[in-house]
């Protein structure tokens, strides 16, 4: 069974600290995302990685960072926490190419107090 | 661009009645779309995706949807919904071109009611 495993369901952090998220998939996919979920808004995209040590932005990457040195393996980092980044972030993979679907973790809930 | 839009933020429908959740999109070429539903506190899972082809395409939980272009829609419907389905939807257009992501429009709750 295809997997994507997000370190954590829920963390509370606070203000300023500097937060890892991490995610790991299986499926030898190239692609992997970080998508902000908030009420009303939907998934926004914040940053994604179509190989190793690649990234691009997506629509809302202020205040984030991402890192991916290994191919399963791609972390979203908050350099200084704010109050107005608590949400729910989903991870994402999928395969390259065009058209192809994505599977998702389970979402972190972060809160930041 | 490409967008998606999901016109009815929530619906509520009588378990064993008939569902339809509506998907608009903007895309300038063939879309690939696609269906996912989240459960409270999950991930998304993928109900059914259209890539070509037969434009009434089957997914899983009884679920199907319907691309029409001439109306740019790709509406999700069920027969029968059950309390289970309770849960948010969302329609998202796929990746234009390599190396791109998944546009997602703002989703629907849907809520079932006995």
């Amino acid at each position: 069974d295809v997997k994507v495993t997000q370190s954590s369901r829920y963390l509370v952090k606070r203000t300023g600290e500097k937060v890892f998220l991490e995610c790991v998939q299986d499926m030898d996919h190239e692609n992997m995302f970080w998508y902000r979920q908030d009420p009303g808004l939907g998934l926004r995209l914040i940053y994604f990685s179509y190989d190793v040590k690649m990234k691009e932005k997506g629509d809302i990457p202020e205040g984030y960072s991402v890192s991916r040195e290994k191919k399963e393996r791609f972390s979203l980092i908050l350099e200084s926490a704010s109050t107005n980044q608590t949400s729910m972030y989903l991870c994402a993979s999928s395969r390259q190419g065009i058209g192809t679907e994505a599977f998702f973790g389970q979402g972190t809930r972060l809160t930041v107090v | 661009a490409q967008s998606v839009t999901q016109p009815d933020i929530h619906i509520t429908v009588s378990e064993g009645a008939s569902l339809e959740l509506r998907c608009n999109y903007s895309y300038g070429a063939t879309p690939y779309l696609f269906w996912y539903v989240q459960s409270p506190g999950q991930g998304l899972q993928l109900l059914l995706k259209y890539f070509s082809g037969d434009t009434l395409v089957q997914g899983i939980k009884g679920f199907e949807a319907e691309f029409k272009r001439s109306q740019s829609s790709f509406n999700l419907r069920k027969p029968s919904v059950h309390w289970s389905d309770a849960a948010e939807y969302f329609c998202a257009v796929g990746a234009w071109q390599a190396g791109t992501a998944l546009i997602f429009g703002k989703g629907t709750t849907l809520s079932v009611s006995s």
